[in-house]
């Protein structure tokens, strides 16, 4: 199976800030790449597929970019309602498996 | 749009099984595929298996193989996953997801999980 490794764990930024979160895989996955974002309590919700495209209705400070094994989501300008934790997730072979996460907090 | 409503929460004792349901409402059964998620506490996702119904296809993960069955039912439009010998650390969240097969030109394709259902809890506890 693919292993996805996430970095940072966790991270602390400031309204405004730009935040960048690394993923990458342990073979390549050419650009099947997902980003989910997971507030307290509920349901994970699809911010990129295909590693840079972006879901209907989420904002444009969100983007993704890569291919191969290396991925990156940036986080424009951080804003108070982007608290949570982030996930990227493979789906290049029969398996979606996804990285470990991580949480950002806003200072 | 489809939405997933997921069956309630559960307590289960060690060694037995579980089941539980995910309904899909809307007419798209057939061009989802659909995955069961699970998140123990204060942990990350992790995909368990996925179905596309259309082929009768199933994928599990290596972890959960042996001990996990995902299955369909298209007269009610609902997937069932079950998994065994359950122990205290498969409490958890146990989502329902699901990933349109189609690409923009009407190929297969695997893709990401664009809709979700609202979670089960399922507590195990002797």
């Amino acid at each position: 199976e693919i292993q996805m490794t996430q970095s940072p764990s966790t991270l602390s930024a400031s309204v405004g800030d730009r935040v960048t979160i690394t993923c990458r895989a342990s073979q390549s996955i050419s650009d099947y790449l997902a980003w989910y974002q997971q507030q307290p309590g509920k349901a994970p919700k699809l911010l990129i597929y295909k590693a840079s495209d972006l879901q209907t209705g989420v904002p444009s400070r969100f983007s993704g970019s890569g291919s191969g094994t290396e991925f990156t989501l940036t986080i424009s300008s951080l804003q108070p309602d982007d608290y949570g934790s982030y996930y990227c997730q493979q789906y290049n072979s029969f398996s979606w498996m996804f990285g470990q996460g991580t949480k950002v907090e806003i200072k | 749009q489809v939405q997933l409503v997921q069956s309630g929460a559960e307590v289960k004792k060690p060694g037995s099984s579980m089941k539980v349901s995910c309904k899909a409402s809307g007419d798209t059964f057939s061009s989802y595929a659909f995955h069961w998620v699970r998140q123990a506490p204060g942990q990350g996702l992790e995909w368990m298996g996925g179905i596309i119904t259309i082929f009768g296809t199933v994928h599990y993960a290596q972890k959960f193989q042996g001990r996990v069955t995902i299955t369909p039912d298209k007269s009610t439009s609902t997937v069932y996953m079950e998994l065994s010998s359950l122990r205290s650390d498969d409490t958890a969240v146990y989502h329902c997801a699901g990933s349109p097969i189609y690409d923009t030109n009407g190929y297969y394709s695997n893709n990401a999980f664009d809709i979700w259902g609202q979670g089960t809890m399922v507590t195990v506890s002797s």
